[in-house]
């Protein structure tokens, strides 16, 4: 049973605080992960996509992700309150023919 | 920017009757998927579909589902009887490759009553 796991939260920051999100993941084949921001009542929208081990930033967004911990993270920079809202990981099937995603980490940033 | 495009937005049926909601993807991608996700919760993986089969399918994804591409660009998910537990928000996605992103559609909120 392929499982992502993230803390539901809520994380509540202030604006202009960094928020940490987390997310661990069971399959140790996968290889690619994903994170994506989702409005109440919207789609997920792709953030950033991480592939190898290390850091990856896009503006205020860096995603973090260690193979060997199964862990991947998402450090947002700067928050605004336009920035809540749930963040969903997600991970590639060792097979390739799915993603795989957690229940999500709403994020609040007050003002 | 190239989009996923659900049809209808909402769709209302009785239990037990046959539904079906339509996609269409991304012209240039080959990979299709439907998730679905009951309200308040995960978002939940359905079914892929690549070169005209499935590649995968999830426990969620029994007889009472299937899917179609009927011509070169739509891809239809079918529920043959619903239930009130098919209530949920059903999202259409697509990609270019294994491994890349996916792009999702609006959704289309199914109200099983």
């Amino acid at each position: 049973q392929k499982e992502v796991e993230q803390n539901s939260g809520p994380l509540s920051v202030p604006e202009g605080a960094i928020a940490s999100l987390n997310c661990t993941y069971s399959d140790r084949g996968s290889q690619s992960f994903f994170w994506y921001r989702q409005y109440s009542g919207k789609s997920p929208e792709l953030i950033m996509s991480i592939y190898s081990n290390g850091d990856k930033e896009d503006g205020r967004f860096t995603a973090q992700l260690n193979k060997a911990s199964q862990y991947v993270s998402l450090l947002i920079r700067d928050s605004q309150p336009s920035d809540s809202a749930t963040y969903l990981c997600a991970v590639e099937s060792q097979a390739g023919t799915a993603l795989i995603f957690g229940k999500g980490t709403t994020l609040s940033v007050s003002s | 920017e190239p989009e996923v495009t659900q049809t209808p937005s909402h769709q209302v049926t009785q239990m037990g009757q046959e539904v079906i909601l339509r996609c269409v993807p991304i012209s240039n991608h080959l990979y299709f998927y439907w998730y679905r996700q009951i309200l308040g919760q995960k978002v939940e993986f359905l079914v892929s579909f690549y070169n005209n089969e499935i590649s995968e399918k999830s426990e969620i994804f029994d007889d009472q589902f299937s899917v179609e591409r009927p011509d070169g660009s739509n891809f239809t998910l079918k529920i043959r009887s619903t239930k009130l537990e098919d209530s949920a928000m059903y999202f259409c996605a697509s990609r270019d490759g294994m491994n890349s992103p996916l792009h999702f559609g609006n959704g289309t909120r199914l109200t099983v009553t």
